[in-house]
């Protein structure tokens, strides 16, 4: 079974600038959630969604981040302007179904540089 | 709303010797209870959960972790260090009246002193 995809590994962009990150979860996974992980923090919940609906983006950063899921699948998270402090590494998560108590499977990340 | 508490942002260890990695959760509902392994520059790794049922829960690469709800903790254990036990270790998390949202400790450093 193939895992979360996430591309790319590694970005390098100047503040201000715009990025955009991609994600598709296993196949199958109704849930998709997209955390931001600080160094030397734990993830942080960006946004999660159900299918295509948004089930929760209170701590998404409305004003410059962006998250969508159009058909269902796979997910992209856009940063635009870029801020220094947005340095992280952005994790893209999935799991079978919402309200179940199921893991969460997780991609090997991006890793975001503001310069 | 739920949250996570792990005592000691590093821990070191010696090779063979007993692991315990401390976790302490706070939670208006049953949790689920996870513990995730992140090595260098990858995604996170489940290593075992507590769902219902039995509260000593066993996951993988020998480690366990037991659901003490008086205690509100889910500490994490292995009986001998491996070198390759050396990583990031976070404990999780979530319960069904947040749309099973993942809250994350800050983590736990753990290095394994051969």
């Amino acid at each position: 079974e193939a895992g979360v995809a996430q591309s790319p590994r590694y970005k390098i962009i100047e503040k201000r600038q715009s990025v955009a990150f991609w994600c598709n979860p296993i196949s199958g996974h109704a849930t998709l959630y997209w955390y931001q992980q600080i160094l030397g923090q734990g993830p942080k919940l960006l946004i999660q969604f159900q299918n295509n609906g948004v089930v929760d983006d209170s701590q998404l950063p409305k004003d410059r981040f962006s998250a969508e899921r159009l058909k269902g699948v796979d997910s992209t998270l856009k940063i635009q302007p870029a801020k220094l402090e947005d340095s992280a590494v952005y994790l893209c998560a999935s799991s079978l179904v919402l309200g179940m108590n199921t893991e969460a499977f997780f991609g090997q990340g991006t890793r975001l540089t503001v310069v | 709303a739920q949250s996570v508490t792990q005592l000691g942002s590093h821990v070191s260890v010696s090779e063979g010797a007993l692991v315990l990695l401390r976790c302490n959760y706070s939670s208006s509902v049953p949790p689920y209870l996870f513990w995730y392994v992140q090595y260098p520059n990858q995604g996170l790794q489940l290593l075992l959960k507590y769902t219902t049922g039995a509260t000593l829960v066993k996951g993988i690469n020998g480690f366990e972790a037991e659901f003490k709800k008086s205690e509100t903790s889910f500490h994490l254990t292995k009986p001998s260090a491996h070198m390759s036990d050396a990583a990031e270790y976070f404990c999780a998390v979530s319960a069904s009246n947040t749309g099973n949202q993942f809250y994350f400790g800050t983590g736990t450093s753990l290095t394994v002193i051969p």
